[in-house]
């Protein structure tokens, strides 16, 4: 199975914030890869597919990008309501594995 | 606007079945771009992606579940159907049904590999194995 490693677990800033969190597979996984949110108490949402393809409805602070098999999720200004886990996904190769998650707070 | 939404047992004893359903509405079901999902998410932990099936009932499994898993789909209910056998502590989780969208990144006699995204997403249904 392909590995996918989250990096951090967790983190906290404030709003307005830059933040990033990176996601790396075992493999090579070209850029099969999906960035999903998770609310407390909700079911995920996609937030990009395919390492940088922004989901209608996503607000353009989200962004992502893949370097080799390293990918990244970037939020240019952090908002409250980013308040969250995030999970990536590759989606290259079956079994489709998650990252462990990273739990994103607001300070 | 795509809707799902789980429905079965909220509690299941040891080594027994669990049965879930997946009720989908706002879409046909038989779009071959779509294949219908399942993925569960135990207490405090990630995601873990079950398996998914086409409209024409090609499923395919995480090996992990293979040997006590199956799917089936009725286009016509607009539903999609989990059942796990002999089930343990282990499979205490939510169960989240979901549309993936799926495109063919390379066949061969073998058969094809896909990717995939998975949206959207049911609430989530809590499944506690307990005697």
């Amino acid at each position: 199975d392909i590995q996918m490693t989250q990096s951090p677990s967790s983190l906290s800033a404030s709003v307005g914030d830059r933040v990033s969190i990176t996601c790396r597979a075992s493999q090579t996984i070209a850029t099969y890869l999906n960035w999903y949110q998770q609310k407390p108490g909700e079911a995920p949402k996609l937030l990009i597919s395919a390492a940088s393809n922004l989901q209608s409805g996503a607000p353009p602070r989200f962004s992502g990008s893949r370097s080799g098999t390293e990918f990244t999720l970037t939020v240019s200004s952090l908002q409250a309501e980013d308040s969250a886990s995030y999970y990536c996904q590759q989606s290259y190769r079956s079994p489709y594995t998650f990252g462990q998650g990273t739990k994103v707070e607001i300070k | 606007q795509v809707q799902l939404q789980e429905s079965g047992p909220g509690l299941v004893k040891p080594l027994q079945t669990l049965s879930l359903t997946c009720l989908v509405h706002g879409d046909s079901m038989t779009n071959t771009d779509y294949f219908w999902t399942w993925l569960r998410q135990p207490p405090g932990e990630g995601l873990e992606w079950i398996g998914y099936i086409s409209h024409s009932g090609s499923a395919f499994y995480t090996p992990s579940l293979e040997s006590r898993l199956s799917m089936s789909v009725d286009a016509s209910r607009k539903s999609f159907s989990l059942t796990l056998k002999s089930v343990t502590a282990a499979d205490t989780a939510v169960y989240y049904c979901a549309r993936a969208r799926v495109r063919a990144i390379s066949c061969s006699l073998a058969g094809c590999e896909r990717t995939n995204w998975f949206d959207p997403w049911g609430q989530g249904t809590l499944v506690t194995v307990s005697s």
